[in-house]
């Protein structure tokens, strides 16, 4: 697909247990990033990659959350011992460099995840 | 620290009225991006529009126009003749050179409703 590809796009899991969230970007964006939406807010930025590394993780909310993107495409959000405040609707976004070159993101559709 | 303020939570409007949307942001960097985004009912935010901090003209694209004001920390979007493909959320978003201009600070958005 052209767009920007998110699996599951609905997860509902219990209080504790181990979820992981899937991104795939449109191909050849080199800067991957991971939004949080909860319910009537606006996204909250988690982490951001460029390449490989994960260039600005100052918004992962506690050691619960990780990312990874190990080949610098596909991504990873893992979130582990989940609690009911996780419940959001996870978006990712890509883009063609940084955000200083043309400013857009393009966002896939989210994984909504509901906690039990 | 960064903030945006969307103070109006839904407007309704009837098709082919004009219609602008408010977006007052806070910060101290003196070189920060400003943007739009637009998220349909399928929840996948769209890219409308950057602006850097030294740019204060006026943009036209279509029937979308944006007015930001340096004086009032303002950086507003107007619609003309909508329509009801324009009913969606409307997101303002800040990013600035301190915190990194990857991460983005969205407001809480407008949902706008345009009936026919």
């Amino acid at each position: 697909g052209a767009g920007v590809s998110q699996t599951p796009s609905n997860k509902v899991t219990e209080k504790g247990k181990y979820v992981e969230l899937r991104c795939d970007p449109i191909s050849g964006h080199t800067a991957l990033y991971w939004y949080r939406q909860s319910l009537g807010q606006g996204p909250e930025f988690l982490i951001y990659f460029q390449g490989t590394g994960a260039a600005d993780d100052s918004g992962l909310p506690n050691d619960r959350f990780f990312a990874v993107r190990p080949e610098g495409s596909v991504s990873t959000l893992k979130i582990q011992r989940t609690e009911r405040g996780d419940s959001a609707v996870y978006l990712c976004a890509s883009s063609f460099g940084a955000v200083g070159g043309t400013g857009e993101l393009f966002f896939g559709e989210g994984s909504r995840l509901t906690v039990l | 620290a960064q903030k945006v303020t969307q103070a109006q939570t839904e407007i309704s409007v009837v098709e082919k009225e004009d219609v602008t949307l408010d977006c007052v942001y806070e910060t101290r960097d003196t070189t920060y991006y400003l943007f739009w985004y637009k998220q349909p009912p399928s929840g996948e935010l769209v890219f409308l529009i950057r602006r850097n901090s030294f740019d204060e003209q006026n943009e036209i694209s279509g029937r979308y126009s944006w007015n930001f004001q340096k004086s009032t920390s303002s950086f507003n979007f107007t619609i003309t003749a909508s329509q009801v493909v324009d009913s969606a959320v409307y997101f303002c978003a800040l990013s600035g050179m301190n915190t990194g201009f990857q991460k983005l600070v969205f407001g809480t958005g407008t949902r706008l409703l345009v009936s026919p």
